[in-house]
């Protein structure tokens, strides 16, 4: 859906390691998030973009950083992983914001990390 | 921030009985409330949305309802199917660029 690739799909490393992980999209969509799901949390919101370099934090921002060089991909870096990052990642895209119509996500299929 | 609590956490039903799952918001300015379906490995796929200015809005088996008043709204599924089995997300915005998303339901529709 709205052609969206997150890489790796599975990852497993150790805690103080870092990673990244990216996602890539070809729709051409303003927007891109990312949000991690955990069990009885649902999907939280780590950071957004809302352009090349322009990005913003959202409710579980500590710890993890974001980079967007270009429109169609948008990276996640867990600086020094913990334990407490082992989770299922999920990008998202959508066409944008405005109070007089909002756009749906779209989602990518997920990256499952597991921080050992 | 917005606040949204989704229940029940989990759903069975017998096939073709109906289905319905329950959302409250807390943001009285949220105006965008999409409904996610997630099967499992893969990420969540809109199948229904509605807008504020907007009571209740069907699709096929699917239908949404809205409640601004009360600040809830809900999913009906009706004449479930085994294939409708997946988990559940409801969500609301006001932004557009911040979506808060409910705990989940997990639906087993029985044959």
């Amino acid at each position: 859906d709205a052609g969206i690739t997150q890489s790796p799909r599975h990852k497993v490393t150790e805690t103080g390691t870092p990673v990244t992980l990216r996602c890539h999209q070809t729709e051409n969509h303003r927007y891109m998030y990312w949000y991690r799901q955990d069990p009885g949390h649902g999907l939280r919101l780590i950071h957004y973009s809302y352009g090349v370099k322009d990005t913003d934090k959202g409710e579980v921002s500590d710890g993890y950083s974001v980079s967007r060089s270009k429109t169609e991909d948008f990276l996640l870096t867990l600086e020094s992983a913990t334990s407490s990052q082992t989770s299922v990642y999920f990008c998202a895209t959508n066409l944008g914001q405005g109070t007089s119509y909002n756009s749906p996500l779209h989602f990518g299929n997920g990256t499952r990390l597991t921080v050992t | 921030g917005e606040n949204v609590e989704q229940h029940p956490s989990t759903l069975s039903v017998q096939e073709g009985d109906s289905a319905v799952i329950k959302c409250t918001y807390s943001d009285s300015a949220s105006n965008y409330f999409p409904w996610y379906k997630q099967e499992l490995g893969k990420g969540p796929q809109l199948i229904i949305d509605i807008r504020s200015n907007v009571g209740e809005k069907k699709d096929q088996r699917i239908a949404v309802t809205l409640n601004k008043t009360a600040k809830h709204f809900s999913l009906h599924i009706t004449e479930t199917q085994p294939e409708d089995s997946a988990v559940y997300f409801c969500a609301a915005s006001r932004t557009g660029n911040q979506f808060y998303f409910g705990t989940g339901t997990s639906l087993t529709v029985i044959p």
